[in-house]
């Protein structure tokens, strides 16, 4: 049983690159998010799927997302910048507020 | 504004007891988490509260006070792989996750 999955570990793009994190998870989980971890700050919640085919709030500024089925949900760098530079950590749970799964983070370093 | 706060980093010794507070301020309650991260690696749930009192599992405890906004981990019989960061979370009352920046602990021979 995988859990969830993320690629890349690591990465480094140049700024206004754009890229693609992938997520997936094997556990038929409703839920799913992606935060970014910076040292010296708790985890920052990017934004959150509540199932499949819905997206639950307003997408911040210089990141896409979509969840087209359960298992998967991407995180998109529209134009990259250097102030996105953290480890992406994505996470699963069965319900609204349940224990967390996440994946073992991509580093991402934009220069 | 909501808030979390946990000591940055403690040192503890291999056998000895260590307790990792953590004191809360957030826009309602619905239950505070604890995570263990070893470096490098994802984090992995340890425990939830949602009562007041002590829950124990194993050598980890966690125990809340809901008037007080106040949680702690306590780990007992210290070995060396519980070197990690210990990070609380709060769930509000949009069942947002608050985070701590959480705490490294160091666990010394």
């Amino acid at each position: 049983n995988a859990g969830v999955t993320q690629t890349p570990k690591f990465h480094i793009l140049k700024t206004g690159q754009s890229m693609t994190l992938q997520c997936a998870q094997d556990m038929n989980h409703g839920y799913m998010s992606w935060y970014r971890q910076d040292p010296g700050m708790g985890l920052r919640l990017i934004y959150y799927s509540a199932a499949a085919g819905t997206t639950d709030k307003e997408v911040p500024n210089g990141y896409n997302v979509s969840r087209l089925n359960t298992e998967d949900f991407p995180l998109r760098l529209v134009s990259a910048a250097p102030s996105q530079t953290s480890v992406y950590l994505c996470a699963s749970s069965y319900s609204e507020g349940g224990e967390l799964f996440f994946g073992e983070g991509s580093r991402l370093t934009v220069l | 504004g909501q808030n979390i706060d946990q000591p940055t980093e403690m040192t503890a010794t291999e056998g000895a007891i260590v307790q990792i507070n953590c004191t809360y301020q957030t826009s309602g309650f619905n239950g505070l988490f604890w995570y263990q991260q070893h470096a490098g690696e994802a984090p992995t749930f340890l425990s939830y509260n949602v009562l007041d009192g002590l829950e124990e599992k194993g050598r980890f405890s966690s125990f809340l006070s809901r008037s007080k906004g106040y949680s702690y981990l306590l780990l007992k019989e210290l070995q060396m792989k519980d070197s990690a960061s210990y990070l609380c979370a709060v769930l509000d009352s949009n069942y947002q996750l608050i985070w701590g920046a959480g705490t490294k602990l160091i666990i010394k021979p």
